[in-house]
């Protein structure tokens, strides 16, 4: 079945950076888009940032952008979420996530999610 | 910016009634509308893309329909296991644009 374990959630001071990993198991993963999309605990869902099979396409959301890149290694069936100038607002579950679809359009498959949290 | 509405913010129901929740869109758009459950502690599940189309492994209670701006899941009779907080979500057309609502609580009542 479907896998994808994400990695490298932690608790970091506003400012600081932190890569996460998703490791994608039981699905062709260098043909699937992917997704980052994050969730403050208690709080609806946000759409984070999002690659195209073989990483030529890539968009993130406004509240992002400029902060967090968004890459993969399809020789290791891998996604990354690069996080850079950490704010507290950036707390939040981190879930790496498999689109389907036009564009990507909707998420067929979701990790479980990786913490991160943002305090001094 | 494509604003998702959900309505109502929280629905009260018992099992075996009926659950009608709203998605309205701030603007007219294309079919490409999901919908998910979410139980506290997991991770959300996809039960309707593409407006209609039930993902695989949900059953037939839920239904998915709708058009331009609005957009309804229905569950026909609800069983215990339904009750959980539900979000719509759309990708508009391009650039891709993704947003999800602010989701709705389906509750026991």
């Amino acid at each position: 079945q479907v896998q994808l374990v994400e990695f490298g959630g932690g608790v970091v001071q506003p400012g600081m950076s932190l890569r996460l990993s998703c490791v994608a198991s039981g699905l062709t993963f260098s043909t699937s888009g992917m997704h980052w999309v994050r969730q403050v605990p208690g709080k609806g869902l946000e759409w984070v940032a999002v690659i195209w099979f073989d990483g030529s396409v890539k968009y993130s959301a406004d509240s992002v952008k400029g902060r967090f890149t968004i890459s993969r290694d399809n020789s290791k069936n891998t996604l990354y979420l690069e996080m850079n100038i950490l704010r507290v607002e950036d707390t939040a579950v981190y879930y790496c996530a498999r689109g389907n679809g036009v564009n990507y359009a909707y998420v067929d498959h979701w990790g479980q999610g990786t913490v991160v949290t943002v305090s001094s | 910016e494509i604003v998702l509405t959900q309505s109502p913010a929280t629905l009260s129901l018992s099992p075996g009634e009926r659950a009608t929740l709203s998605c309205r869109a701030s603007q007219s758009v294309t079919s490409y509308l999901a919908w998910y459950q979410q139980k506290p502690g997991q991770a959300p599940r996809l039960l309707i893309y593409d407006a209609s189309n039930r993902a695989t492994g949900i059953p037939a209670r839920f239904s998915g329909s709708g058009s331009g701006k609005d957009f309804t899941l229905t569950i026909s009779s609800l069983e215990p296991e339904d009750f959980a907080v539900y979000y719509c979500q759309l990708c508009a057309s391009w650039p891709p644009e993704y947003t999800f609502g602010q989701g709705t609580n389906l509750e026991i009542k």
